[in-house]
């Protein structure tokens, strides 16, 4: 159980073009997701938490313009990140917790790599 | 603002040998700890968590919490090349769903 899936799980794109990557819990409900970044030997850092039904909230320094969060239903969270730059490469990996628990589970993450 | 701390390595063991990572914390209200294991270009896997007081064993696994010193850390017995890894610490405040992360701890067990 407890299992997270994102997709995709590597995608190259242009500079100035968007992105969405997809983050679902497979086999349980989480009203709350998160969104981490982390780039290479680095820890993560967590970009925002994604609340079903309502707003995202971001972490101090993270754009909400540039990284739109969607939690559309209780098993699906979207992050796009809009006019993509090369800064923008980046490890991005998805948590979520099953309602009624306090374990973040990990998406396998995926990598961006904006040319 | 919420720190968490782990022992800087890389830390180098042989294999068979025990792996001691330490973790502290600044937050004295935290009230759950967590222990994820990350494989180099993988993400995070969940190896324990620990919310009392004392000593919790998963196989080769132990953590161990004393929220008295603000202190967690995790045991590998018996370690084996394929736990050679990045041992993250996360932290998670009673009344906030984020977790708070250190750096990580680099373990290499030598064959």
């Amino acid at each position: 159980g407890a299992v997270v899936s994102q997709h995709p799980s590597r995608v190259i794109c242009k500079s100035g073009t968007s992105v969405k990557i997809e983050c679902r819990s497979l086999d349980f409900q989480a009203t709350t997701m998160f969104w981490y970044r982390q780039f290479p030997k680095q820890s993560l850092m967590l970009m925002a938490t994604s609340n079903e039904g309502s707003k995202a909230t971001y972490e101090q320094g993270v754009e909400k313009d540039k990284f739109l969060i969607n939690h559309a239903s209780l098993t699906l969270s979207t992050l796009t990140v809009t006019s993509a730059h090369p800064e923008d490469s980046s490890f991005y990996i998805c948590s979520a917790t099953p309602d009624g628990q306090e374990t973040q589970y990990f998406g396998p993450g995926t990598r961006l790599l904006v040319l | 603002q919420k720190e968490v701390e782990q022992n800087s390595g890389p830390l180098s063991v042989p294999e068979g040998a025990i792996a001691s990572l330490n973790c502290t914390y600044s937050d004295r209200v935290s009230q759950s700890f967590f222990w994820y294991r990350q494989y180099s270009g993988k993400s995070p896997e969940l190896i324990m968590s620990i919310y009392s007081n004392g000593d919790k064993e998963d196989g080769r696994f132990t953590a161990q919490l004393n929220k008295a010193s603000q202190y967690v850390s995790l045991l590998i017995r018996d370690s084996q090349p394929s736990d050679s890894a990045t041992y993250l610490c996360a932290v998670r405040e009673s009344n906030d769903y984020k977790l708070s992360f250190g750096a990580g701890t680099t373990v290499t067990v030598r064959a």
